[in-house]
């Protein structure tokens, strides 16, 4: 099956540095990849759609120059939490597209960051 | 109005209880449903893809009602390791193939 994951699975950083989260499909190609957030207690919400070789499309509300977006490769999407606050604190979700099941979405382990 | 509204629960059953989740989404052009179980603090995992003609897997089964607007989840003989969050998600058929989640339905299911 579709092979999803994610590095680190926790991180905890001071308030004001930056923290790299990678995603990566390990068996199948991903053009697309979705970042979520989730708070305690609460459902997943999108931030934004991650597309190999172009700018991603961010979700209303979302800032894009504090979480900086990349899909470097078809297998690769890294999202950056920059000038990380505590309220940035939250389990952030990778999910990618596979190609071959159009509306399938395959979730990796997620990682949880806690910013202090 | 939430684009994917559900029962947030928590449901609590005795094994071998059958119960049933139901949601509801507001935009009637969505073509593809899915239910997602999620465990705490864990990723959430397909459970099933929803069809127009309703589908069964094992103890779950899964309807689609399109004028309603409304997608159900069955569980039969429920499981001690049927507790967890299930997630009712919908494609609203965009182009940018996009999930959109609802609150989710906690289930505890009691020896």
């Amino acid at each position: 099956g579709a092979v999803v994951s994610q590095h680190p699975s926790w991180v905890i950083c001071k308030s004001g540095t930056s923290v790299k989260i990678e995603c990566r499909s390990l068996d199948f190609q991903a053009t697309t990849m979705f970042w979520y957030r989730q708070f305690p207690k609460q459902s997943l919400m999108l931030m934004a759609t991650s597309n190999e070789g172009s700018k991603a499309t961010y979700e209303q509300g979302v800032e894009k120059d504090k979480f900086l977006i990349n899909h470097a490769s078809l297998t690769l999407s890294t999202l950056t939490v920059t000038s990380a606050h505590p309220e940035d604190s939250s389990f952030y979700i990778c999910s990618a597209r596979d190609e071959g099941r159009v509306y399938e979405q395959y979730f990796g382990p997620g990682t949880r960051l806690t910013v202090t | 109005r939430k684009e994917v509204e559900q029962d947030p629960g928590p449901f609590n059953v005795p094994e071998g209880a059958t119960v049933a989740f139901n949601c509801t989404y507001s935009n009637s052009a969505s073509q593809s449903f899915f239910w997602y179980r999620q465990d705490c603090r864990k990723e959430p995992k397909l459970l099933m893809s929803v069809y127009s003609s309703g589908n069964e897997d094992g103890r779950f089964t899964a309807q689609l009602n399109r004028a309603s607007q409304y997608i159900s989840l069955l569980i039969r003989d429920s499981k001690l390791s049927d507790s967890a969050t299930y997630l009712c998600v919908v494609n609203p058929m965009d182009s940018s193939y996009k999930l959109i989640f609802g609150s989710g339905t906690r289930l505890l299911v009691r020896p």
